[in-house]
């Protein structure tokens, strides 16, 4: 099955210690995304890659980290988590120029 | 840079009755028109898309319209049940990325 897949789905975690959500996809998409999402907000990019090894920021990168060694594999990375990155967050895949599969989301709480 | 409009930000329509959600953007380069549907705490999911070269697109009671001159797009949607609650997004295409309105929430009222 065609899928985009994040890990952990739920994390509670406290300020200061570093985290990686993964995300990896099984469709052979060149493009890769990180998106936050909170109340009100919509969706703001993070960080994005148009391929292997070619890495982006979005509109709020912020504190965030990202690594795309691999086509499949795009890690999100916070090496010192706070309160205020306490979100909804969302990895998406696609080919260039197409529509976005999204994963299945991880809620994450810094506290 | 790029930006989406998206009107209006909460619908809401009786049950049965039609929803018209529209969306504005300023590259005239963007070719390509999706539809995202997020229903509370799941991802959003592609419900419709249309590319430049297409001015109208139907799947069952959804319809997307394009009008590339005024560089506007709507997603229509007729005969709406309960489970069309939830909040709808717009984008569009600029340099190879996805632009993204800010989201419509539609209600249906029974």
């Amino acid at each position: 099955e065609a899928q985009v897949t994040q890990n952990p789905r739920y994390l509670i975690t406290v300020t200061g210690k570093k985290l990686t959500v993964t995300c990896s996809q099984n469709m052979n998409h060149e493009y890769m995304s990180w998106y936050r999402q909170d109340p009100g907000l919509g969706l703001r990019q993070i960080y994005y890659s148009m391929n292997v090894e070619v890495t982006d920021k979005g509109d709020v990168p912020e504190g965030y980290k990202v690594s795309r060694k691999e086509k499949r594999n795009f890690p999100l990375i916070l090496e010192s988590p706070s309160p205020n990155q306490t979100s909804l967050y969302f990895c998406a895949s696609s080919f260039t120029g197409g529509g976005y599969t999204f994963g299945s989301g991880t809620r994450l709480t810094v506290v | 840079g790029e930006n989406v409009e998206q009107h209006p930000s909460t619908l809401s329509v009786q049950e049965g009755d039609s929803a018209v959600i529209k969306c504005t953007y300023s590259d005239s380069a963007s070719n390509y028109f999706p539809w995202y549907k997020q229903e509370l705490g799941k991802r959003p999911q592609l419900i419709i898309d249309i590319r430049s070269n297409v001015g109208e697109k139907k799947d069952q009671r959804i319809a997307v319209t394009l009008n590339k001159t005024a560089k506007h797009f709507s997603l229509h949607i007729t005969e709406t049940q309960p489970e069309d609650s939830a909040v709808y997004f717009c984008a569009i295409t600029s340099n190879y990325q996805l632009i993204w309105g800010a989201g419509t929430k539609l209600i249906i009222k029974p």
